[in-house]
């Protein structure tokens, strides 16, 4: 079956840029969508099908997928960023796959 | 705000059944293909089941296959999710979700969640 991989955790200081990574094969024939997890809250979708942006999700947040990898870039980080991220695909033998998530934190 | 309210965690034994619920409101239920994830404490989320619109069409994780039944009322505006035969490894926050739509297609991301119920399975 499909596996996503994401880098357990990625730390960035306030105003910086963070990037998540998601590493799949072939990642890139695939739609890549992205949730932030605040803690105790449900997900939340904040980009789908590779880079666009749901409304209410905030320009800072973008998406793009290449070769292997999408990325999910986060400008300006600020404080309230902090959560856990999980990008999510669809395959044809397990419906949705999510990968492991990666937990940002603002220093 | 679109709505989702699951209903029915809680403790259960090995071998037991639970039946959960989500009460959804503030869209066209029956419009939307639905889904339910689950999340073991401190993991991430892990798909479990999908339905189409009208109930016609549904499809499982290898995991609960055979086990679980997905259905929905859309008169009643409701998801469920009917498990059996639970084990202690399906102890998870379970969260119904709506499923996206393309082009007025339905498409294969999560718009819409719920908080989740717990289910926790244990002797």
């Amino acid at each position: 079956s499909y596996v996503l991989t994401q880098p357990p955790s990625v730390s960035v200081a306030p105003g910086e840029t963070a990037r998540i990574a998601c590493g799949g094969d072939n990642i890139e024939s695939k739609s890549v969508h992205w949730y932030q997890q605040k803690s105790g809250q449900a997900p939340v979708l904040v980009i789908f099908y590779d880079s666009d942006r749901p409304s209410g999700s905030p320009e800072r947040f973008s998406g793009s997928n290449s070769g292997n990898t999408a990325t999910l870039t986060i400008s300006r980080v600020e404080a309230g960023d902090e959560a856990d991220y999980y990008c999510q695909v669809w395959d044809t033998s397990s419906d949705l796959i999510f990968g492991g998530g990666t937990k940002l934190t603002v220093l | 705000d679109v709505q989702l309210v699951e209903s029915g965690g809680g403790l259960v034994q090995p071998g037991g059944s639970q039946r959960l619920s989500c009460e959804v409101s503030r869209f066209t239920f029956s419009n939307y293909w639905m889904h339910w994830v689950r999340q073991a404490p401190g993991k991430g989320p892990v798909w479990v089941a999908r339905i189409n619109h009208d109930g016609s069409s549904t499809n499982y994780a290898d995991s609960v296959r055979g086990r679980f039944i997905i259905s929905r009322d859309n008169a009643k505006n409701t998801l469920y999710l009917q498990m059996s035969s639970l084990r202690v490894e399906d102890t998870a926050v379970y969260s119904c979700a709506r499923a996206g739509l393309r082009h007025d297609s339905p498409a294969y991301y999560l718009d819409s969640w719920g908080q989740g119920a717990l289910v926790t399975v244990s002797s």
